[in-house]
């Protein structure tokens, strides 16, 4: 089946660094990625939507200069998070849909966990 | 985003019971509606999927019922089994093709043995 992985597993970092998770589908191509962001216990609340080749879409509320997007390949999105803060610690998932496939076709990495200090 | 998924967090059911888990929307437009399944630290897992012009849909062990009059999507889960302990999402999107996707509030399913 279609495997998505991200990298790192999970980060500890000091306050006000930046840092960069990697989004991979191993054995498809992905148009459209997605990055997620959950909270304990919550839901994932859907942060922007990477195309590649293309500027991501960001939903509402979330800082594009704060987690810059690029998608570069088909096969690699990634996230960092600029100047983090201990706020910003979060799992942080991402998925990757089949080029012009349905939401069928969209398949979730591991995620990451990032914890600031 | 859209409004998704306003049920309680928590469910606890004896191992073999059948389960329901249940979700709420709010966008009459949404389209396709999927339930995953997240487990402790990891991504969510694809359980099975309705498209709006249905209203039952059967896969194995699991059935998702969908309500348009009242925008209400439930989960059956036929004798649960410890494995099937995991924090279980609805979603929904406006089109089965297009990019916006969100995800419900979530429920933490707890199978006592």
């Amino acid at each position: 089946g279609a495997v998505v992985s991200q990298h790192p597993s999970w980060v500890i970092c000091k306050s006000g660094t930046s840092v960069k998770i990697e989004c991979r589908s191993l054995d498809f191509q992905a148009t459209t990625m997605f990055w997620y962001r959950q909270f304990p216990k919550q839901s994932l609340m859907l942060m922007a939507t990477s195309n590649e080749g293309s500027k991501a879409t960001y939903e509402q509320g979330v800082e594009k200069d704060k987690f810059l997007i690029n998608h570069a390949s088909l096969t690699l999105s990634t996230l960092t998070v600029t100047s983090a803060h201990p706020e910003d610690s979060s799992f942080y998932i991402c998925s990757a849909k089949l080029a012009g496939g349905s939401w069928e076709t969209q398949y979730f990495g591991p995620g990451t966990r990032l914890l600031v200090l | 985003g859209e409004s998704v998924g306003l049920h309680l967090p928590t469910l606890s059911v004896q191992e073999g019971d059948n389960s329901i888990i249940n979700c709420a929307y709010s966008n009459s437009a949404s389209d396709y509606f999927i339930w995953y399944k997240q487990e402790s630290g990891k991504g969510p897992q694809f359980i099975i999927d309705i498209r709006s012009n249905m209203d039952k849909r059967q896969g194995q062990r699991v059935t998702v019922l969908l309500n348009k009059t009242v925008k209400h999507l439930s989960l059956q889960i036929a004798a649960t089994q410890p494995g099937d302990s995991a924090v279980y999402f609805c979603a929904e999107t406006p089109s089965y093709t297009g990019n916006q996707f969100y995800f419900g509030t979530g429920t933490s399913l707890t199978v006592i043995p």
